[in-house]
């Protein structure tokens, strides 16, 4: 059963501290999206990767988010340092490109 | 850049009755895809349905359709014979064909099914 697999599902952690998520795409998948979730703004594309390469990160804060693919088993998006403006469920999803988008169950995060 | 609008935020249906969301989009764009998710309270994002722009055939999928207007921009999704289960959040997403194809949403609705 191939799924995108999200880490952690959910995260505290105080202010100013670093927070890594990690998410493993579904095998044979070479697009893979960074979306962020908030009540206010709904469903925000932060970045995408196409064959790792990234396309678009223009919807991501440069100063503090960086995301990345070390390999095509792995992305990560990093918040350093973290914010209580940063609280919300963020989302990694994978494609093909030519289809829709498989979801991971998101990993929410909660800055205090 | 491409927009979607989902102009109802909220909407209730009693169960067995049909219900329809309303999404419309903004794109020059000649061949790219539509989609309904479905986010329950797991939070976990569903595909509902999808339909290529390229197809006139609107898309079913069991008690899911859709009405697909191309030329007005428009991506109806009827829920026929609402179930309890069938309670979330709906999402319209827009993804362009071709190698720089990102995926959009739109706000959402909040679809509550009474019984």
């Amino acid at each position: 059963d191939a799924r995108v697999t999200q880490t952690p599902r959910d995260k505290v952690t105080e202010m100013g501290q670093e927070v890594t998520m990690r998410c493993q795409p579904i095998l044979g998948h070479n697009t893979v999206f960074w979306y962020r979730q908030t009540m206010m703004q709904g469903l925000e594309l932060l970045a995408y990767f196409r064959n790792r390469a990234p396309l678009d990160d223009s919807g991501m804060p440069k100063d503090r988010f960086s995301a990345e693919m070390p390999d095509a088993t792995l992305a990560t998006l990093k918040i350093q340092p973290s914010e209580p403006r940063d609280s919300a469920v963020y989302f990694c999803a994978s494609g093909s490109g030519f289809s829709e988008a498989f979801f991971g169950q998101g990993t929410r995060l909660t800055v205090v | 850049a491409q927009t979607v609008t989902q102009s109802q935020p909220e909407m209730s249906v009693q169960e067995a009755e049909t219900v329809t969301l309303s999404c419309t989009y903004d794109t020059s764009e000649n061949n790219y895809y539509l989609f309904w998710y479905k986010q329950p309270p797991s939070r976990q994002m569903i595909l509902v349905i999808r339909q290529e722009a390229y197809k006139q055939q609107n898309a079913t999928e069991n008690r899911f359709s859709v009405n697909f207007q191309k030329a007005a921009k428009s991506f109806s999704l009827k829920i026929s014979d609402s179930q309890l289960g069938d309670t979330a959040m709906y999402f319209c997403a827009f993804m362009k064909h071709g190698n720089n194809n990102d995926m959009r949403f739109g706000a959402g609705t909040r679809l509550t099914v009474k019984p």
